[in-house]
């Protein structure tokens, strides 16, 4: 069955400091992969997505993502955090086709400190 | 513009209670989604409509879900009756189009706490 795993629930890094947060998919095919965050009251927002081509994506509020087939792996990055980046972040793979029907990963909560 | 919202916010209720969700998609998006998320677990999809019509509805958990867009604009999900392990947060999204191009708009949410 598909899934999608993220191995960290929590993570706390220092505002400034670089970021990287896993996420591992199991999929048949060439996945549809997504990250999203969600902020405190406020819904989920679409950070980068992934659907074919260059395997490192950027998306949005500067983080940037790599698709490695040979790991199953779509691990989000950003090189310095903001104390406005503490969320909960949430990787995604769409296997009926882009957008239809996402599984979700667990989420990992991200916490700065100044 | 308006995005997704949702209301409730929150929702405390008993056992064998009832209660109705509400979410009022972007205007002119035809497509909506409800996802739920379980104890801090992952977000799970429920259905999908697309106008008025459930377009899938396989992510359902049981009969005491009932999901409805009538006119094919906002919709509901009622619980009845609730059960302890409905306590989740209930993600409504919506979209123009549908596969690669129907990037989804989420809401903020609907917590509900069954005791």
């Amino acid at each position: 069955a598909q899934s999608v795993t993220q191995p960290d629930i929590h993570i706390t890094v220092s505002e400034g400091a670089s970021l990287e947060l896993r996420c591992n998919y199991s999929y048949g095919a060439t996945p549809y992969l997504f990250w999203y965050v969600q902020s405190p009251g406020q819904g989920l927002q679409l950070l980068l997505k992934y659907f074919s081509g260059d395997t490192l994506v950027q998306g949005i509020k500067g983080f940037e993502a790599e698709f490695k087939r040979s790991q199953s792996s779509f691990n989000l990055r950003k090189p310095s955090v903001h104390w406005s980046d503490a969320a909960e972040y949430f990787c995604a793979v769409g296997p009926s086709g882009g957008y239809n029907k996402l599984i979700f990963g667990a989420g990992t909560r991200l916490a700065v400190h100044p | 513009e308006a995005g997704v919202t949702q209301f409730p916010s929150h929702s405390v209720i008993e056992k064998g209670q009832t209660v109705t969700l509400r979410c009022d998609p972007i205007s002119g998006h035809d497509n909506l989604y409800w996802y739920r998320r379980v104890m801090g677990k992952e977000i799970k999809f429920l259905l999908h409509f697309v106008k008025e019509s459930k377009q899938d509805e396989s992510g359902m958990p049981n009969n005491r879900f009932l999901a409805e867009r009538t006119g094919g604009t906002y919709s509901t999900l009622k619980v009845q009756p609730a059960e302890l392990e409905d306590s989740g947060v209930y993600f409504c999204a919506s979209s123009l189009q549908t596969g690669v191009a129907g990037e989804l708009f989420f809401g903020e949410g609907s917590r509900l706490t069954v005791l």
